[in-house]
């Protein structure tokens, strides 16, 4: 299968500060990329996605970074607030299939 | 309807028992997915449904498990003479196509089975 990995399992922020969870996936041909948020007990919620012919998008308050050369992913979050607190994943698509395939996830805890 | 649904949401059953497991996707949505959830890892595909096309059921771990969809709507997920790594949340998402970008999953809350 895939491999799609995430630098840090846990990640602790400040109410207010900036935060970024960072993502290294395997497959070059990999032509689609999301972000996910996942909070206690539900599903997977779509926050933003990125095509591998851009480098970055922006969002409200969440903008993705797309590093192809080293197949690197970024989910930056400005301003992070209580809510924000959930496991984040990042998915990829790669261009000879229709599944995506997640990585373990990032649990970012904000602190009040 | 509003959003994906899935029935039921906790399922706990017996080693060797069969279980089915319901996902009424986002009406117009033309496919549907399904993933399984360990605890504490990512999502693992299991199997994708595209229209009236072939399904994809490359991410079956073993032949106790299958999955059916009638048409564009409702798909169950069965799994035959459970053991107990099959306990895990199982996750159904749907989405308009996969033609490309804008085409991500809507999931559903999942199903939480428990072989015991």
């Amino acid at each position: 299968g895939e491999s799609v990995g995430l630098h840090l399992p846990t990640l602790s922020v400040q109410e207010g500060d900036n935060s970024i969870i960072n993502c290294a996936y395997s497959n070059s041909a990999s032509d689609y990329f999301i972000w996910y948020k996942q909070e206690s007990g539900k599903g997977p919620q779509f926050i933003i996605d990125i095509r591998s012919n851009m480098d970055k998008r922006q969002g409200q308050r969440v903008t993705v970074l797309l590093n192809k050369t080293v197949k690197h992913l970024s989910l930056q979050i400005a301003a992070t607030q209580p809510g924000d607190s959930a496991v984040y994943f990042c998915a990829e698509r790669p261009n000879t299939g229709n599944q995506f395939y997640f990585g373990t996830g990032t649990s970012l805890t904000v602190i009040p | 309807g509003a959003g994906v649904s899935q029935s039921p949401s906790n399922k706990v059953t017996e080693k060797g028992k069969d279980v089915e497991l319901r996902c009424d996707p986002i009406s117009g949505h033309t496919a549907l997915y399904w993933y399984r959830q360990r605890l504490g890892q990512g999502l693992e595909f299991l199997i994708y449904f595209q229209g009236n096309s072939a399904p994809d059921k490359s991410g079956l771990p073993s032949d106790r498990f299958s999955a059916e969809r009638t048409g564009e709507s409702v798909s169950t997920l069965t799994i035959q003479r459970t053991q107990q790594e099959d306990s895990a949340v199982y996750l159904c998402a749907s989405s308009l196509g996969t033609g490309g970008a804008g085409y991500g999953y809507t999931f559903g809350s999942g199903t939480r089975l428990t072989v015991v």
